[in-house]
């Protein structure tokens, strides 16, 4: 498919396991963004990807969080030692030439549930 | 840190209603300002990325102002739809290496039929 696509849709994990999304961006897309939605809340932003640039990790609420996107392309978000506020749908979205003034495509996201 | 604030926090209007919101953010260091829709079990979908002080752009019923001095932009709808029922959200990016977009927490729009 031509969108953004995220993997898996659903995750229910019990509480101290790892776990890892996977984000596959629109084809030429150079900025990738992983966002998060937890219950009754807003878009969080977590990690900003563009280009070769070093990526802004200012979003990631612990240490437990990590991303990387290999060759430009594929990203994938990891979450160590979840706990039960990691609860949340996590999105992923691309863009063409970055958040100035290239508008974002988001995938469906990844549910995670922590029990 | 960027501060976005969205009003209202939710509004429902009645079919055929006009409506708008509001988006403030620093004007300082201004690039762009994104707005987007997102409809309850959909992703987010962008509805406009405005750049220029004044700029006024349009699609189908929704429109958007912007004011780059000011720091706010207006998001219009005209004779709105329940198929309209979404969150509406902006994000303001900053140019240089803070370019990252932070959303604001929304505007949630409930069309009653």
């Amino acid at each position: 498919g031509a969108g953004v696509s995220q993997s898996p849709s659903n995750k229910v994990t019990e509480k101290g396991k790892d776990v890892e999304l996977r984000c596959d961006p629109i084809s030429g897309h150079t900025a990738l963004y992983w966002y998060r939605q937890s219950l009754g809340q807003g878009l969080e932003f977590l990690i900003y990807f563009q280009g070769n640039s070093a990526p802004d990790k200012s979003g990631l609420p612990s240490d437990r969080f990590s991303a990387e996107r290999t060759g430009g392309s594929v990203s994938t978000l990891t979450i160590q030692r979840t706990q039960q506020e990691d609860s949340a749908v996590y999105l992923c979205a691309s863009s063409l030439r970055g958040s100035n003034t290239g508008e974002l495509f988001f995938g469906e996201g990844s549910r995670l549930t922590v029990l | 840190i960027l501060n976005v604030e969205q009003s209202p926090q939710s509004l429902h209007v009645q079919e055929g209603d006009s409506t708008n919101f509001t988006c403030s953010f620093p004007s300082s260091n201004f690039y762009a300002l994104h707005w987007y829709r997102w409809e309850t079990a959909k992703s987010p979908e962008a509805l406009f990325v405005m750049t220029l002080n004044g700029d006024e752009k349009k699609k189908g019923r929704i429109s958007a102002t912007l004011n780059t001095k000011e720091g706010y932009s207006y998001l219009y709808i005209k004779g709105s739809q329940p198929e309209d029922s979404a969150t509406y959200l902006c994000a303001p990016s900053r140019g240089g290496a803070t370019n990252k977009l932070i959303f604001g927490t929304g505007t949630l729009l409930a069309v009653q039929p």
